[in-house]
C-alpha cells in the first residue's frame, strides 16, 4: 500500500516570498511522484512529476520539487510566488505495479497576499 | 486536441436514487481512471480501466458503484441507491499506458 502525507493544509504567504509546501509519502515499492495544481473553479493540472533520473525537477512556472528517497519526501518550493500561484496543491504517488493509479494527499491551499 | 470531458457537470438527485456520470476520454488513450473528490481532501482512487476491462476496483466504497467501459473509450459510473455521502466532485483521467494521467473538470454530484 502507498500514502501520502502534505503537513500542512494552508499556506498562506506574501506575493513574492519563496513557499515551501511539505510532502512525505510511504511505500514498499519503488515509485513515482507528482505535484497536481487546482486553481479556483477549474481542473486538476500536472505541475510536476518524477519518474526517474534527476531529482530536482523542474515545471515552466518555476517550481521545482526535490525526490528525496532517504526521507521519503518530495517537498515543492518556489523562490518568489505570484498572486495568480492562488490555488490548491496535491501531492500525489503511484507505481507500475499498481497499474499507475495515484494516491493523493490531502492537498494545501496556497494564498498569496499582495 | 479535446481533452478529458466530463457530463453532466452538476447533477443534483434525491436520496435512494439512481444516477449515472458518464467520462469521455482523450481519444487513443487506453487507461481510464475514476477518483471521487470530497470536499476539503483529496481525490481517492475508485477504479481503473485498461481498455473494456476493470483492471482494479479496489477504490469502489460498495456494491452500489458500478462502473462500465464496454467499447474502450466512454466511460460510465453509476451509482445506485444513492447516499447523502455519496455526494462529493467525480474525476475522470486518461493516459496511455505508463503515462501522465490528463484530467476532467470533474461532475459535482449533490445528493439531497
Amino acid at each position: 500500500a502507498q500514502s501520502v502525507t502534505q503537513l500542512d493544509s494552508q499556506v498562506p504567504v506574501f506575493e513574492e516570498a519563496p513557499v515551501e509546501l511539505r510532502c512525505n509519502y510511504s511505500s514498499s515499492v519503488s515509485v513515482y511522484l507528482f505535484w497536481y495544481v487546482q486553481y479556483p473553479n477549474q481542473g486538476l493540472q500536472l505541475l510536476l512529476k518524477y519518474l526517474s533520473g534527476s531529482t530536482l525537477v523542474e515545471s515552466i512556472n518555476g517550481f521545482e520539487a526535490e525526490f528525496n528517497k532517504s526521507q521519503t519526501s518530495f517537498h515543492l518550493r518556489k523562490p518568489s510566488v505570484h498572486i495568480s500561484d492562488t490555488a490548491e496543491y496535491f501531492c500525489a504517488v503511484s507505481n507500475k505495479a499498481a497499474g499507475n493509479k495515484l494516491t493523493f494527499g490531502g492537498g494545501t491551499r496556497v494564498l498569496v497576499k499582495p | 486536441g479535446a481533452g478529458v470531458s466530463q457530463t453532466p457537470s452538476n447533477k443534483v438527485t434525491e436520496k435512494g436514487k439512481y444516477v449515472e456520470l458518464r467520462c469521455d476520454p482523450i481519444s487513443g488513450h487506453t487507461a481510464l481512471y475514476w477518483y471521487r473528490q470530497s470536499l476539503g481532501q483529496g481525490p481517492e482512487f475508485l477504479i481503473y480501466f485498461q481498455g473494456t476491462g476493470a483492471a482494479d476496483d479496489s477504490g469502489l466504497p460498495n456494491d452500489r458503484f458500478f462502473a462500465v467501459r464496454p467499447e474502450g473509450s466512454v466511460s460510465t459510473l453509476k451509482i445506485q441507491r444513492t447516499e447523502r455521502g455519496d455526494s462529493a466532485v467525480y474525476l475522470c483521467a486518461s493516459s496511455f499506458p505508463g503515462s501522465e494521467q490528463y484530467f476532467g473538470p470533474g461532475t459535482r454530484l449533490t445528493v439531497t
